[in-house]
């Protein structure tokens, strides 16, 4: 799986949007990049994915650069609930089954 | 509660002994996978499960590590001969069929279970 390279740590007022980085100068063509988020004593949850486009959901957005080399993913107002580690990961898809390979992540602090 | 559930939660063990944790996936999701989580850390992927077959086994699932998914449905993770560091969280998830699962292919990740070898 191609890496990515995430800033271990950042830090956010409350209600103020976030743009957490994320470089894959590696991805290959058919890499879709897929964000997951970890908060403290749980599993890891879904967040949102994209290919090509920018994609909106009711948790985030996703923002890819034009040469697909890195994204950001956007939380437009931060709540103390979003402090988590998030993790970009990229999932290339074989025969449909998804190994996925998270790397450290970002850690987000949402300071009241 | 409808999502994947694991049990137990904690396990507090002695170097050397076994230990066995299980998942239940959630009902209609045939694919199960097993990570392992230590801390400050991401996931580290263990093995996965289409229904009953093993069909993928990373290298740090040493000989002490079987893990097994008899009816396709639950699966069982056993640690036999525990280490110190076999201490860690270990998570497990599950996802939708590949036809139904669509590009996002959403894996839905349990609570864990934290061990602790003394």
């Amino acid at each position: 799986d191609a890496k990515t390279t995430q800033p271990n740590s950042m830090e956010s007022n409350e209600e103020e949007p976030v743009h957490l980085p994320c470089n894959h100068s590696t991805i290959s063509g058919t890499d879709y990049i897929h964000w997951y988020r970890q908060l403290p004593s749980q599993g890891p949850e879904y967040v949102i994915h994209g290919l090509t486009s920018n994609v909106n959901n009711r948790m985030a957005s996703l923002a890819i650069a034009e040469d697909r080399k890195s994204s950001t993913l956007i939380l437009h107002r931060a709540t103390l609930r979003d402090a988590a580690v998030y993790y970009c990961i990229l999932r290339a898809i074989s025969g449909g089954y998804q190994k996925v390979t998270f790397g450290i992540g970002t850690k987000l602090q949402v300071i009241p | 509660d409808t999502g994947v559930s694991q049990n137990p939660r904690h396990k507090i063990t002695k170097r050397g002994q076994n230990v066995t944790f299980r998942c239940d996936p959630i009902s209609e999701h045939n694919r199960l996978y097993w990570y392992r989580q230590t801390l400050g850390q991401g996931p580290e992927f263990l093995t996965y499960f289409q229904n009953e077959a093993q069909l993928e086994k990373s290298r740090l699932l040493s000989d002490r590590f079987s893990a097994e998914r008899p009816k396709g449905s639950f699966s069982t993770l056993e640690i036999q001969r525990t280490e110190q560091g076999d201490s860690a969280m270990y998570l497990c998830a599950s996802s939708l069929p590949a036809r139904l699962a669509g590009n996002s292919n959403e894996q839905f990740f349990g609570p864990g279970t934290r061990l602790t070898v003394l």
